[in-house]
């Protein structure tokens, strides 16, 4: 199974709305990362976890809030959205802690996010 | 810092041309390269990689050498299918220090190939 899920595939919400995002891996990959994709550009990072731990956070404003509830989920808490943050959001895991340079990432297929 | 520079699209080739895109980098320490596609409405695919210098990715008929002595990384394809019709990004990975294995991506090339 190399298989990054994420649900729900497409979410639309209201500037006061309070909504999760939630990736799974069964790799038993330690690292697991949020991107954020805008249309025609590669993905930013956003967050990384290794072993459960937040390890980085890009400069992400509090409205995004990650969580890791265990090693196989990931989850992302958004709150007070606005419609700038409309983007695809993609999580990602790799094998190694804080992602071993040679390590490949496997990415979900993401959650298409529209902030009215 | 580390960057990486792709050729700029978009690129369009009907069915069966020679497919070439380009794809240059800077590090600070010595990187693993990587080429992923993204299709329509889906997340990133691991097309290959290539750990050190000389090395060959290849994957699907798509082929790319790590040259340490150009920093390049392009990616290749002797006849391209209009299944391959997807956006490309080369991207690095450094370890240690701050780069703690991040990727650092090219802007991406759109390919359009028809029949």
């Amino acid at each position: 199974d190399t298989e990054v899920t994420q649900t729900p595939k497409h979410l639309v919400m209201g500037m006061t709305n309070k909504k999760s995002l939630k990736c799974e891996q069964h790799m038993g990959h330690r690292a697991m990362y949020w991107y954020k994709q805008k249309a025609k550009k590669p993905p930013e990072l956003m967050f990384v976890y290794s072993y459960e731990k937040l390890s980085i956070n890009e400069s992400v404003p509090s409205r995004f809030s990650p969580e890791c509830p265990n090693s196989s989920l990931l989850n992302l808490h958004l709150h007070a959205l606005q419609p700038e943050d409309s983007a695809l959001y993609l999580c990602a895991s790799s094998p190694g802690g804080l992602a071993a340079s040679t390590d490949t990432q496997y990415f979900g297929p993401g959650t298409r996010l529209t902030v009215l | 810092g580390n960057s990486v520079t792709q050729m700029e699209g978009p690129v369009t080739l009907s069915e069966e041309a020679f497919l070439t895109i380009n794809c240059t980098y800077t590090a600070t320490g010595y990187p693993s390269l990587f080429w992923y596609v993204q299709y329509p409405g889906e997340g990133l695919q691991l097309l290959l990689k290539a750990t050190k210098a000389d090395d060959k990715g290849s994957n699907k008929g798509f082929e790319a050498t790590y040259r340490k002595e150009t920093t390049s990384f392009h990616l290749e394809k002797g006849s391209v299918q209009v299944s391959d019709s997807a956006v490309y990004f080369c991207a690095l990975s450094v370890a240690g220090g701050t780069s703690y294995g991040k990727l650092t991506f090219g802007q991406g090339t759109i390919l359009t190939v028809h029949p």
